[in-house]
Formats: structure tokens, C-alpha cells, sequence
């Protein structure tokens, strides 16, 4: 089992560009998450998913939106990035919406200039 | 606001020595989750409780509901303890953080 998976790894973006960064999950979980993480600051939730078809706003989601594509995958989309999207993403996922273990994917440095 | 607080902010200890790592939270909480993320970036989730104590090898936490604090504790520490640890909890429809711990074990 791969666990959950994030690409790209890395990217850099011109101010106003868009990306998807994409995130899927091989451990039947029905529950997804997408985190920025920035210094001094700790993980923050930008969107979840607690099944298949739903998506809820976390705490940061103003500039973001995700799709969950199927059971799978959970994609998060900048429309028009800005530099203050420069953050390391973390996608993760869970049996159960917060009430189990939490897996990370390996993250995705994103820099915007 | 700050829904999780942990201390210390960093912690320097020599190889061997009996570590803790504390955490408390302001918000009613569904449990209590201990991470850890190692310098490369990955985030581990090392315990979920919602009461009590657990053990895992030498990584021990406990949780005391009522004061709203919970301890992580490393015994005989070893430098590939070395990382951030991070406390989180899930609170109703939320999953709030700390800004962890950076832990460094010396040889």
C-alpha cells in the first residue's frame, strides 16, 4: 500500500497562475483533508471532505477549492495563486471524519512569486 | 487564538535522558492526537487517545481530560528521536494544531 500520495513534490508559480495539486488515498478512507502548514503558524485545514461528494471549508479556504473526485482522490485548486499561498500542503485522510488516525501524504512545497 | 498550546517550543537533550513534551487545549475535544514530523517533512501520526495513557516502545502519552493537558514523554531518548512533535486535537467538525516542539537528542 502506497498510503496517501501528493503531486507534484515541488512546484513554483507566477503570481496569478493557477495549479491543482492533486492527492489520492489506497486505504479505503472515506474521510479527507487539506492542510497548509507555515511557520510558527502549525497546520491549518483548508478544506475536508468527510465522504465521498461532500466537501466542507476549514479554517483558511478563502483562495482555494477542492473537488473529490471519488472515494480516492481529493484535488485542491488554485485559481489564481499569490504569494501568500507560498506554504508546504499537506493532503491526509481518515476512516472516519477526526475520529481516527490521521494519515499524512508527504506534502507539497509550493512557492509563489 | 490559539486552541492548543504546547512547551517547550524547543527542547535540547542528551541521548538517554527521560523527555516531556506538554499540551494543553482550551476546546472540548472528540480526542487527542500526537504527530510527529521528522526534518525530511512527513508527518506521522504516533497516538490517538481520548483518555488515560498509551505506550508505544519507549513513546508513553497520557491525557488528563479535566485539565485539559496531555504529556508525551520519550525514555531513553536517542538522537533519531530528533524531530518536531505536534499536538493536535479534534474538536466537533474542526482538527486544531499546535506549533509543536522541536526536539534535538545529542549523541
Amino acid at each position: 500500500n502506497a498510503g496517501v500520495t501528493q503531486t507534484p513534490k515541488f512546484q513554483v508559480l507566477k503570481t496569478g497562475q493557477s495549479m491543482t495539486l492533486q492527492c489520492a488515498q489506497d486505504m479505503n478512507h472515506n474521510s479527507m483533508y487539506w492542510y497548509r502548514q507555515d511557520p510558527g503558524m502549525g497546520l491549518r485545514l483548508i478544506y475536508y471532505s468527510a465522504s465521498e461528494g461532500t466537501t466542507d471549508k476549514g479554517e483558511v479556504p478563502n483562495g482555494y477549492n477542492v473537488s473529490r473526485l471519488n472515494k480516492r482522490e481529493f484535488s485542491l485548486r488554485l485559481e489564481s495563486a499569490a504569494p501568500s499561498q507560498t506554504s508546504v500542503y499537506f493532503c491526509a485522510s481518515t476512516g472516519m471524519v477526526y475520529q481516527e488516525t490521521q494519515y499524512f501524504g508527504p506534502g507539497t512545497r509550493l512557492l509563489v512569486l | 487564538k490559539n486552541e492548543v498550546e504546547q512547551s517547550p517550543q524547543n527542547l535540547t537533550a542528551q541521548e538517554e535522558e527521560f523527555i516531556t513534551i506538554n499540551c494543553s487545549y482550551s476546546v472540548g475535544i472528540s480526542a487527542l492526537h500526537w504527530l510527529q514530523q521528522h526534518p525530511g517533512g512527513g508527518i506521522v501520526s504516533l497516538f490517538m487517545l481520548s483518555s488515560g495513557k498509551k505506550k508505544h516502545g519507549r513513546l508513553i502519552a497520557t491525557i488528563n481530560i479535566q485539565e485539559k493537558h496531555s504529556s508525551l514523554h520519550i525514555t531513553a531518548s536517542h538522537p533519531r528521536d530528533s524531530a518536531v512533535y505536534i499536538c493536535a486535537v479534534s474538536s466537533g467538525n474542526q482538527f486544531y494544531f499546535g506549533t509543536g516542539t522541536s526536539l534535538t537528542v545529542i549523541p
